[in-house]
Parts: C-alpha cells; sequence; structure tokens
C-alpha cells in the first residue's frame, strides 16, 4: 500500500536549534518527493523537491532534506531554527503519472524563544 | 513564479443553498488540478482530480453530484458545493499541477454552512 509516515505529530526546538523532521514512505514505483509548510488558515507553500539526481535537495528558507532509498526516508532538515519556522509541515509522495499525492499526517513545529 | 489564487477565501451561506470556490493557475498552464479538504488539525483529503475539457474523477466517498466540479481552461478550475449543509464546513484548497509535477496549493476557502 502507498503511505506516508511522519512519526512526530509535534516536535518543539528552541530558536537557533537544529531541527529534523522525519518522514517515510512506501511507495511501488519511483517515487516524487515533496516537503510543504502551511501556516494556520494557509494554503500549503512548497518547500523542496526531488525527483532524480542529487539526493540532497535544497529548499527555500535555508530548508534541505535528504533522499534515502535504502531507508525510504526524504527528512526534513534546517541547521538554525527562526521563530517564523513555526508552523504545519507536510511530506508527499506521489509519482509522476496523474499527480495525485498522498500525505502524511503533518508535524507541527513549535519554536520556543 | 507558480501562483495559485482561490476565491473566495471565506464564505458564510445558510443550509440549503450553493456556493461556488474558484481556483486559479496566475502564472501557469494547469491541465490537472486537485481539490482538498483539511478538518482542523489534520491532513489533506483528496476530494477529486480535474482534468481540463473532461469530467473530474473522485475519490472514493465522495458524492460527485454535492461536490459538482468544473474545469473548463487551462487556468480554471471551480468547486461548487450543491445544497450545502453543516456537515460541507471546512476548509477546501486547491492545487494546480504543473508539467513536471510538482503542485502548487491556493490558499484555500474557509466554507462555513449555518
Amino acid at each position: 500500500a502507498q503511505s506516508v509516515t511522519q512519526p512526530d505529530i509535534h516536535i518543539t526546538v528552541s530558536e537557533g536549534a537544529s531541527l529534523e523532521l522525519r518522514c517515510n514512505y512506501s511507495y511501488g514505483a519511483t517515487p516524487y518527493l515533496f516537503w510543504y509548510v502551511q501556516s494556520p488558515g494557509q494554503g500549503l507553500q512548497l518547500l523542496l523537491k526531488y525527483f532524480s539526481g542529487d539526493t540532497l535537495v535544497q529548499g527555500i528558507k535555508g530548508f534541505e532534506a535528504e533522499f534515502k532509498r535504502s531507508q525510504s526516508s526524504f527528512n526534513l532538515r534546517k541547521p538554525s531554527v527562526h521563530w517564523s519556522d513555526a508552523a504545519e509541515y507536510f511530506c508527499a509522495v506521489g509519482g509522476n503519472q496523474g499527480g495525485k499525492l498522498i500525505f502524511g499526517q503533518g508535524t507541527e513545529l513549535s519554536v520556543k524563544p | 513564479g507558480a501562483v495559485v489564487s482561490q476565491h473566495p477565501s471565506w464564505v458564510i451561506c445558510k443550509s440549503g443553498t450553493s456556493v461556488k470556490i474558484e481556483c486559479r493557475s496566475l502564472d501557469f498552464q494547469a491541465t490537472t488540478m486537485f481539490w482538498y479538504r483539511q478538518f482542523p488539525k489534520q491532513s489533506l483529503m483528496l476530494m477529486a482530480t480535474s482534468n481540463e475539457g473532461s469530467k473530474a474523477t473522485y475519490e472514493q466517498g465522495v458524492e460527485k453530484d454535492k461536490f459538482l466540479i468544473n474545469h473548463a481552461s487551462l487556468t480554471l478550475s471551480t468547486l461548487t458545493v450543491t445544497s450545502a449543509h453543516p456537515e460541507d464546513s471546512s476548509f477546501y484548497i486547491c492545487s494546480a499541477r504543473e508539467m513536471r509535477g510538482t503542485q502548487y496549493f491556493g490558499p484555500g476557502t474557509r466554507l462555513t454552512v449555518l
């Protein structure tokens, strides 16, 4: 079955600390992987994506993610978190055909001063 | 680039009325758009896939006669909630898929049915 698991429902980090949000997927074909961020009452903003090539991808706002095929993971990282990073983060997987995305349940990030 | 708009951003209507939500890709053409529903503190639930010039494909459990989708052009898809009831109150989000496969999302529409 195709699925995305974000094991952490809620994470709290101190401002300036490093961050890693976990994402594991199960997908039968070559996966297209995405991380989106959602602020309250807003739509989703694309942070970064992986289609092929270099397994370490850089995104906006200083985020990066690493695709590890052997672990079926696509974890999101940021070396130093800012208070404005507090939001809901969604990992998603899809294939080129059809374009349907499967979303994880999301991880809520809180940032403490 | 890759901006998707939705209108209205919020709407309040009486039970039994119909509400139309527009989704537009502003700077790219989208042969495929998607409609999602999101409940508080939950992930997105795909309702339907909208293809330009053809009928929408609905996910299992979504009533196609209640949620009418029209994708008349490469930049516009509409979702009409017909005979809305309080249980239809939700946050509706659309996305538009660009050629290489990335979905860009609209800002969402908050629907409240009284």
